[in-house]
């Protein structure tokens, strides 16, 4: 069973676009959502997270909308640049779980330049 | 702070054969997390530990296993290597009860 969907598999987004990736979630217990990124030949690298205390979190311009009651979040990445071309995974995890985290497929983004 | 290491980085192994891999977390983290990472299963988690004690553990056969050590380091192994066990394992280091993990770049096993 995943507990964790995330759309689409892959992306192709213009520089200068936005890019945006969506997870969808099971478990209700879950309160905690991290996105990552990952590089080839790396391991994944935390980017952003958010609480369901609120809807939205910005850093820079990487955002996460969240909706609680449709159990779904959403990474928006403003003013795409071929640097963030990379496979992101969206993750979800419980302050009861130890550290355990559910994670989503992944989307591979590719910016074109 | 250094971050989270894993050695080694490359390692190709045997059907049978048995392997172990090791992972040093970022200074002060003491908890630290293994995933398994392929192609057609994403990222699963495999097991945490925490004080030398595992305090949860993925849908993994028993051919894995880890131990963490005083100084907060961790080794897993995988024992009686199949094909399928050919991946990049990833090890995670959170503080006490941090939920914010950490990566370290994994070690790529194959396994012939």
């Amino acid at each position: 069973q995943q507990q964790v969907k995330q759309s689409p598999q892959s992306l192709i987004v213009q520089k200068g676009g936005i890019s945006i990736i969506n997870c969808a979630y099971e478990n209700t217990a879950f309160d905690y959502f991290p996105w990552y990124q990952q590089f080839p030949g790396k391991g994944p690298a935390l980017l952003i997270a958010i609480r369901p205390d609120v809807s939205e979190k910005k850093e820079g311009r990487f955002t996460i909308s969240f909706n609680k009651s449709a159990k779904q979040f959403s990474l928006h990445i403003m003013d795409s640049q071929p640097g963030d071309s990379a496979t992101y995974f969206c993750a979800a995890s419980m302050d009861s779980g130890y550290s355990t985290l559910t994670f989503g497929k992944g989307t591979m983004l590719l910016v074109s330049p | 702070k250094a971050g989270v290491t894993q050695t080694p980085r490359y390692l190709i192994k045997t059907r049978g054969q048995q392997v172990t891999l090791s992972c040093s977390p970022i200074s002060g983290h003491r908890s630290v997390s293994w995933y398994q990472q392929t192609p057609g299963q994403g990222l699963q988690f495999l097991f945490e530990y925490f004080s030398e004690t595992q305090r949860n553990k993925g849908n993994f056969p028993g051919r894995f296993s880890g131990r963490q050590f005083s100084n907060s380091r961790s080794e897993m192994n995988v024992s009686t290597l199949e094909l399928g066990d050919s991946a990049l394992y990833l090890c995670a280091s959170s503080l006490e009860q941090g939920l914010e993990q950490y990566f370290g770049p994994g070690t790529r096993l194959t396994v012939t």
